[in-house]
């Protein structure tokens, strides 16, 4: 079946570029999500890129698709102590809508 | 504000016991999920519903069973709680097409004794 898979860990420094990077195997995937989870909380969805986009930034944030090679980035700039959390990749495939598969997450800590 | 509501945070059962977890959305989605968050293991989807009365069984369905008898909610039923199942649930939502799920509930950290 489909898999999605992340590093577990990553750890920046204030003020530092953090980049999450993400690999997929299902090659029909049409959406590629990030989404955030801080503690106590549900997922939120931080952005989203089309399977037919190379890239998309949003403030922030920066999404890099590499079709091709079926990986995806999320590269948060000047990241701050409030983007501590677990970024999950997701996919969602072009076979069955309803099903998106969601890597295990990265616990990103940002340190002062 | 846009709310998925799970009506437990924190819910402490036995073993045996039938367990329901519920899930109300206010933005009229089609589509409502129930995950489950395991450390080391990310989210397994149980079950997804795409309108009333409607279901399909996720990854891991064993054990579980849903019932949408309205739109804005979805619940999930432990039917013999066992330790196994102690975890995080998690509830979701989204429009029939797009972003797959959408918005997310808090979570209900479920512990079998």
């Amino acid at each position: 079946g489909e898999d999605v898979e992340q590093s577990l860990f990553l750890s920046v420094r204030e003020g530092d570029s953090s980049v999450i990077n993400c690999t997929y195997t299902d090659s029909s995937s049409t959406y590629l999500y990030w989404y955030k989870q801080e503690p106590g909380a549900g997922l939120q969805l931080l952005t989203y890129i089309f399977s037919n986009m190379d890239m998309k930034q949003d403030q922030r944030l920066t999404v890099l698709l590499n079709k091709k090679d079926k990986h995806l980035s999320l590269r948060i700039a000047d990241t701050q102590t409030g983007d501590s959390a677990i970024y999950f990749c997701a996919e969602r495939g072009g076979t069955n809508a309803g099903k998106s598969t969601f890597g295990d997450g990265t616990t990103l800590t940002v340190k002062p | 504000d846009v709310k998925v509501t799970q009506s437990s945070r924190y819910l402490v059962k036995r073993t045996g016991e039938k367990v329901f977890l519920e899930c109300v959305q206010d933005m009229d989605h089609e589509n409502m999920f129930w995950y489950r968050q395991d450390p080391g293991l990310g989210l397994r989807l149980i079950y997804f519903s795409y309108d009333v009365k409607m279901k399909e069984k996720g990854d891991i369905p064993e054990g579980y069973s849903v019932s949408r008898e309205k739109k804005e909610r979805f619940s999930l039923i432990l039917e013999s709680a066992s330790t196994n199942q102690t975890s995080m649930y998690l509830c979701a939502s989204s429009h029939r097409q797009g972003i797959q799920p959408q918005h997310f509930g808090d979570g209900t950290r479920l512990s079998i004794l």
